[in-house]
């Protein structure tokens, strides 16, 4: 299965200002996923982002608040523009596994504290 | 909408306590179900995927099943290192993966 490498691992940031996550796969992926956890709830989709074209947004997540580039098949970055309090969550990259046994494969996660 | 249901939200076991952890979903065109296991701090790692109803699939003291509505991870005799929050996923005709709430698992030795 892929091996994702996401950055930072974490941060703290102040309100008002953005943070971008960047998330390298270890082979060429045709859609990367971009996902948010809030505080003790489960995971919800931001976006699905595939080379060559603009990403598609899940309900209740817009473009300016969550730009999204996919410069190449092995590399993506999600930025978190004007943060709030309330962007305080994990957030989580994914690929889809391939084979019979497949499996959607995480990174290890963005741990994002806005003060 | 697809929904995925996971009870309970939390279970308190005794070292080689056995138990199941269940996962109720409705869902347009299942192509796969999910079982992950999530660290604290740390992403979900993928467990199983089941496709249809019926299968069955085992991993040391995990066993996944499936059937129309549900689906069940049994943890025989578990240790304290299997305490985590254990996730289940339903992929859609479209590619899209819907995530249940999640049920905390803690073991105690």
């Amino acid at each position: 299965s892929a091996v994702i490498s996401q950055k930072p691992s974490r941060d703290i940031c102040q309100r008002g200002t953005s943070l971008t996550i960047q998330c390298q796969v270890d082979s060429q992926v045709t859609m990367m996923f971009w996902y948010r956890q809030q505080p003790g709830q489960s995971l919800t989709l931001i976006a699905t982002a595939n080379q060559g074209s603009e990403a598609t947004y899940e309900s209740g997540f817009v473009i300016d608040k969550f730009p999204i580039s996919r410069p190449n098949l092995t590399f993506s970055t999600l930025t978190v523009s004007n943060m709030s309090p309330e962007d305080s969550s994990i957030y989580l990259c994914s690929v889809q596994g391939s084979g019979h046994n497949y499996g959607y494969t995480f990174g290890s996660g963005t741990r994002l504290t806005v003060v | 909408e697809d929904q995925v249901t996971q009870s309970p939200e939390a279970l308190r076991l005794q070292e080689g306590e056995s138990s199941s952890l269940n996962c109720s979903y409705t869902v347009s065109g299942l192509r796969g179900l999910f079982w992950y296991r999530q660290d604290p701090g740390k992403g979900p790692e993928f467990l199983f995927t089941l496709y249809s109803a019926g299968e069955e699939k085992e991993k040391e003291r995990l066993k996944a099943t499936l059937t129309k509505k549900e689906s069940f991870l049994h943890i025989t005799a578990p240790k304290p290192e299997d305490s985590a929050t254990y996730l289940c996923a339903v992929e859609n005709a479209g590619n899209m993966l819907t995530f249940g709430g999640g049920t905390r698992l803690m073991v105690k030795p």
